[in-house]
């Protein structure tokens, strides 16, 4: 079945570094979304990628799908305590009506 | 605000006795899901509603039941909780079943004692 893989499982960084996950997906996805959970809370929605070799960005935030459209990124420029949470990327398989969720990256930031 | 509720926020139960959790939405979004989350894992999709039209996940216990009585409500039963059950569960909601994005609920946390 569909697969969607996420590394790093954890990440710690000094505030003002920079911070990437990554997304592999086994099969060709329709459209990738990314969200992120702070501590004790729930999945938020923040950006989806629909076409080869997008990049959209959201202030120090960068998305990029590939141009298989098999694997994403999520990059933050000079992180802030603020963005301390656990990023999961989602993917629909073209073939089915849902999203599934990669295992997520948990980012610490240290001040 | 337009916004997916859940309640309760905490619920313990017994080992074996019935337990509903609820969830209700104002964005009047055709599509409802439910997501198991275990603590440091990802959310699992346990089945979804579009409008009344029930789509089960092939790996979702029979333990696990869901209705949708109309688009603003939908509650999940689990009819014989396990130890193994306990984790946050998740409602989330999309306008369809396309490239919309989903909103959720905060969770209930389901504690089994």
């Amino acid at each position: 079945g569909q697969q969607v893989m996420q590394i790093p499982q954890y990440q710690h960084v000094q505030e003002g570094e920079d911070f990437t996950t990554y997304c592999n997906s086994s099969t060709t996805l329709s459209n990738i979304q990314w969200y992120k959970q702070r501590p004790g809370g729930h999945p938020v929605f923040l950006i989806q990628l629909v076409k080869s070799g997008e990049v959209k960005k959201q202030k120090r935030l960068t998305f990029q799908f590939g141009e298989a459209k098999k694997n994403s990124s999520l990059h933050i420029t000079a992180t802030q305590t603020t963005d301390v949470g656990t990023y999961f990327c989602a993917g629909r398989d073209g073939g089915y009506n849902k999203l599934i969720f990669g295992a997520g990256t948990r980012l610490a930031v240290h001040p | 605000d337009a916004m997916v509720i859940q309640n309760p926020r905490y619920q313990v139960t017994q080992f074996g006795k019935p337990v509903t959790l609820s969830c209700s939405q104002t964005l009047n979004h055709n599509v409802m899901y439910w997501y198991q989350q275990k603590s440091s894992q990802a959310p699992k999709l346990l089945f979804h509603y579009y409008d009344k039209d029930f789509n089960n996940e092939a790996d979702t216990p029979d333990n696990f039941q869901s209705r949708r009585p109309n688009t603003s409500f939908c509650f999940l039963d689990i009819r014989s909780p396990g130890l193994g059950d306990a984790a946050m569960y998740l409602c989330a909601t999309s306008l369809g079943t396309g490239n919309y994005g989903y909103t959720f609920g905060s969770g209930t946390r389901l504690t089994v004692v």
